[in-house]
């Protein structure tokens, strides 16, 4: 069964600042996809960023980026030029099938003004 | 357009009732999932629905929880016989395939709480 680890609980980060969250999964499979989910007190959980991993380069959306390790099966997200709203709890989540998401425990973002 | 519609936003109640909790997912999208979310916790994946497919239902954590999908659109997720603890964040997403690809796009969640 596949498994995803976010190490870090609790994270902050300086407004305008760069943070680093963590994620790392396990799998035997060789074709999968990788997510990063926000979700805000409102609970949604909102698509921050995916990347396939048969794409060796990292994907990018604006100020969101990933730092993918295909061998070392990490998955980290870079959040640039850190904004207030950008405080949520983020996961880290797996499929390969689309029959289901596998998700990590999360990371709670704190964004200090 | 709109997206993925859960109801109620909330529900309370007593603990040994039954609940039924309502998704209304993105029209078009084939594939359907519903998630449970404990507090201060991840998400557990519980049942998936695609297209007329028979459902996979293999994370309902007990036979008091059931679902359905009528038309291949609405669902609607059941707890028969609440307990403490089915107290959770139900999550419903869907996508517009079940592909790995095709990212899933979730509603706002039910907040239930059983007392």
């Amino acid at each position: 069964a596949q498994t995803v680890t976010q190490s870090q609980p609790e994270m902050s980060v300086q407004e305008a600042e760069t943070v680093t969250l963590s994620c790392t999964y396990d799998t035997s499979e060789s074709d999968y996809y990788l997510f990063w989910y926000k979700q805000p007190p409102s609970r949604q959980m909102i698509l921050v960023i995916r990347q396939e991993a048969y794409k060796q380069q990292n994907a990018t959306e604006n100020r969101f980026s990933v730092n993918f390790q295909k061998a070392a099966k990490s998955f980290s997200l870079k959040i640039s030029d850190s904004q207030l709203g950008d405080a949520a709890m983020y996961f880290c989540a797996y499929d390969n099938a689309g029959n289901m998401l596998t998700f990590g425990g999360g990371t709670r973002l704190m964004v200090k003004p | 357009g709109a997206g993925v519609s859960q109801s109620p936003s909330n529900k309370v109640t007593e603990k040994g009732k039954d609940v039924e909790l309502r998704c209304d997912p993105i029209s078009g999208h084939t594939a359907l999932y519903w998630y449970r979310q404990s507090l201060g916790q991840g998400l557990e994946f519980l049942i998936y629905f695609q297209g007329n497919s028979a459902p996979d239902k293999s994370g309902l954590p007990s036979d008091r929880f059931s679902a359905e999908r009528t038309g291949g659109s609405v669902s609607t997720l059941t707890i028969q016989r609440t307990q403490q603890e089915d107290s959770a964040v139900y999550l419903c997403a869907s996508s517009l395939g079940a592909r790995a690809s095709q990212p899933q796009h979730f509603g706002d969640g039910t907040r239930l709480s059983i007392l």
